[in-house]
């Protein structure tokens, strides 16, 4: 099993404020990135799936972008706002289902 | 549109005792998915199945067995519990690298 890293660990911002997040990931045998977003006492749920080198996918105030040559995907929050309090999770597959990351556990303060 | 429907929602097992979890679902997905979250461990893949007739380890399967029993449904057995396996479990399908679609859990505590 690769293992997929998530930074950081956790996260306490301002309302209006934007983040981003890091997940890197083995740059070898790769087929797609998946980022979810995971409410306490509920199931995560997907953002987005990128498969090419230099994708960027926009969903609202969030955003991400894949690199697959150095195994690194971003995803941004702009003007993050307390319902965007969750924990992001990507998950990677090569030649192996989806591997998970730990997550970034998000909290916006009001 | 129920999408993936998990059963139970709680359950707890005494040491020894077992259990089958019970997962369906209704878009036609040929992938379907086991995993575990535990604290600090992220979600966890036990098992999965990626068409109708094939199941295959993930990175923790030791305690577990599937059935894929058709297209709609899989399920995941404890045959003797342990402590250890107190977890919340999610089943999730897909189309071959498409999203998951999770189901809304399971939380078992074995004592």
């Amino acid at each position: 099993i690769l293992n997929v890293e998530q930074s950081p660990q956790s996260l306490h911002v301002q309302e209006g404020d934007s983040t981003n997040f890091t997940c890197s990931f083995p740059s070898s045998n790769f087929y797609a990135l998946h980022w979810y977003r995971w409410e306490t006492a509920k199931s995560p749920e997907a953002l987005f799936v990128m498969t090419l080198n230099g994708d960027e996918k926009k969903k609202g105030r969030i955003s991400a972008t894949l690199n697959t040559k150095e195994g690194y995907s971003y995803l941004y929050i702009k003007g993050s706002q307390p319902e965007d309090s969750a924990t992001y999770l990507c998950a990677h597959s090569g030649n192996t289902p989806l591997v998970f990351g730990k997550g970034t556990r998000l909290s916006v303060i009001a | 549109n129920a999408g993936v429907t998990q059963t139970p929602k709680f359950q707890v097992l005494k040491t020894g005792q077992s259990m089958t979890l019970q997962c369906a679902q209704d878009m036609n997905h040929n992938s379907m998915y086991w995993y575990r979250q535990d604290p600090g461990m992220g979600l966890r893949l036990i098992y999965y199945s990626a068409s109708e007739g094939t199941t295959d380890k993930g990175e923790v399967p030791n305690g577990y067995n599937v059935s894929r029993l058709n297209k709609r449904e899989f399920s995941l057995r404890l045959e003797s519990a342990a402590p250890s396996q107190t977890s919340v479990y999610f089943c999730a399908s897909s189309f071959f690298n498409s999203p998951l679609h999770f189901g809304n859990g399971t939380r078992l505590t074995v004592t």
